[in-house]
């Protein structure tokens, strides 16, 4: 039973280009979270996705960042003209969405991102 | 405003002590507590869970104590080994399908 996978595991990107970051959940799991690290930092929460639909996307900032996850195939955190700022490992985790304190989440091994 | 809180940024012990992480929450809707470890350029790996109805849950070598009142919980290694070596996230959640919350991180260095 593979992981959480995510690729690519490095991206580089320079300033005003788009960053895509794909996640493909444990088998059997519903539900993807999208987390980021800034250096020296803890993981901070940017959104919740269950299969075609957002659950909670309050920690996304408000412009040029979106997340999907569709019926079919891996969910996408999508960058539109990073900067500088953006540059940080993003972790994608999945958990099964079991209700009651049992929804562990599994977390991927990351994507640096870096922009020049 | 740093809902859930670790104080101790780093922390060294020898080999076979026992080492003790501390986290604190200020988010009294946090039922369900979570410890994971992360080595560098790796994902954080689930260690070991707590829901509010327990006050201690152990599993190996690795028990986690809740008090509730205090807002407060550690994370227990005994006998602490050089693999162990990682940093380590303390994350609370108010429950089934809410985001979890996690604390900045402890890094712990066990010394041989």
């Amino acid at each position: 039973n593979a992981g959480v996978m995510q690729n690519p595991r490095h991206l580089v990107r320079r300033r005003g280009q788009e960053a895509r970051l794909r996640c493909s959940p444990m088998k059997g799991h519903s539900h993807v979270y999208w987390y980021r690290q800034l250096p020296e930092e803890g993981l901070k929460f940017m959104v919740y996705l269950q299969k075609e639909n957002i659950i909670d996307e309050s920690g996304m900032p408000k412009e040029r960042f979106s997340a999907e996850f569709p019926k079919e195939g891996p969910s996408i955190l999508r960058i539109q003209q990073v900067v500088r700022g953006d540059s940080a490992a993003y972790f994608c985790a999945s958990s099964r969405g079991l209700a009651g304190a049992t929804d562990t989440q599994y977390f991927g091994p990351g994507t640096r991102l870096t922009v020049l | 405003d740093q809902q859930v809180k670790q104080n101790s940024p780093s922390l060294s012990v020898q080999e076979g002590r026992i080492s003790i992480l501390n986290c604190d929450y200020t988010n009294s809707m946090f039922d369900y507590f979570l410890w994971y470890k992360k080595y560098p350029a790796e994902g954080p790996t689930f260690l070991i869970s707590i829901s509010s109805i327990k006050d201690k849950n152990e599993d190996g070598r690795f028990t986690v104590f809740l008090n509730k009142s205090a807002k407060h919980l550690s994370l227990h290694i005994v006998p602490s080994q050089p693999g162990d070596s990682a940093v380590y996230f303390c994350a609370a959640s108010p429950g089934y399908g809410q985001n979890f919350v996690f604390g900045p991180g402890t890094r712990l260095s066990v010394l041989p």
